[in-house]
């Protein structure tokens, strides 16, 4: 069954530390995977694009990796701010024919001050 | 943020009550979408547009239709509203499937009695 599973489910740190979300994915095929941040009461936001040949990719203070053997990714978020306070959405792309999204049920950080 | 407009933003009806949602974009993309967001489940498909006219059935579609006659807009109905469709709805507009990219409008929220 195609799944993506992303943990941890909540997670609440301190402004300025750092984090990092898990995605495991069961998915295939795979062409491409993204990570949305959800801000409350808004839609989600595409962050970053990971294709099968990437390994790392940054977009400010966010950095996210993928492991296309493990079928990991994760997304480190640095020196978090109050305003990432946000649900973080991890979507696989199946490419092919179907370009079938599959997303996973996301992590809710919430960043205390 | 991409030009899409979701009405209404916030819905209270009652069971067996037909509901119509509408999704207005300016951005001029080819496929729409239409979610379902719920506490525990990722987003999920419940039917989406390739083009006018053009519709296609999602992993949740029993108990929707859509409707597309123009471009910018896609109208989601429940032609008679259920307790188990209280939800929030998202639409979504992509230029294409291939990279995966969606971009959402600020949702809807529908409560059935």
């Amino acid at each position: 069954k195609n799944q993506v599973e992303q943990s941890p489910q909540s997670l609440i740190i301190l402004e300025g530390k750092n984090c990092t979300l898990q995605c495991n994915y069961t998915v295939s095929p795979f062409s491409n995977l993204r990570w949305y941040k959800q801000d409350t009461g808004r839609g989600p936001v595409s962050l970053t694009i990971m294709t099968f040949s990437e390994n790392t990719k940054s977009n400010g203070r966010y950095t996210a990796t993928l492991d296309a053997d493990t079928k990991q990714s994760s997304l480190h978020i640095t020196a978090s701010q109050l305003s990432d306070s946000a649900s973080y959405i991890c979507v696989v792309n199946m490419g092919g024919a179907t370009n079938k999204l599959i997303f996973g049920t996301g992590t809710l950080l919430a960043v205390q001050p | 943020d991409a030009g899409i407009t979701q009405s209404p933003r916030h819905k209270v009806t009652e069971t067996g009550t037909p509901v119509t949602l509408r999704c207005h974009q300016t951005e001029n993309h080819r496929y729409m979408y239409w979610y379902r967001q719920d506490p525990g489940h990722g987003l999920r498909l419940i039917h989406y547009s390739y083009g006018v006219k053009d519709t296609d059935k999602g992993e949740v579609s029993d108990g929707y239709s859509v409707s597309r006659s123009k471009t910018e807009d896609f109208l989601l109905t429940l032609e008679s509203a259920t307790s188990s469709q209280t939800s929030v709805y998202f639409c979504a507009i992509g230029a294409g499937p291939n990279t995966g990219e969606l971009f959402f409008g600020e949702g809807s929220r529908l409560t059935v009695l």
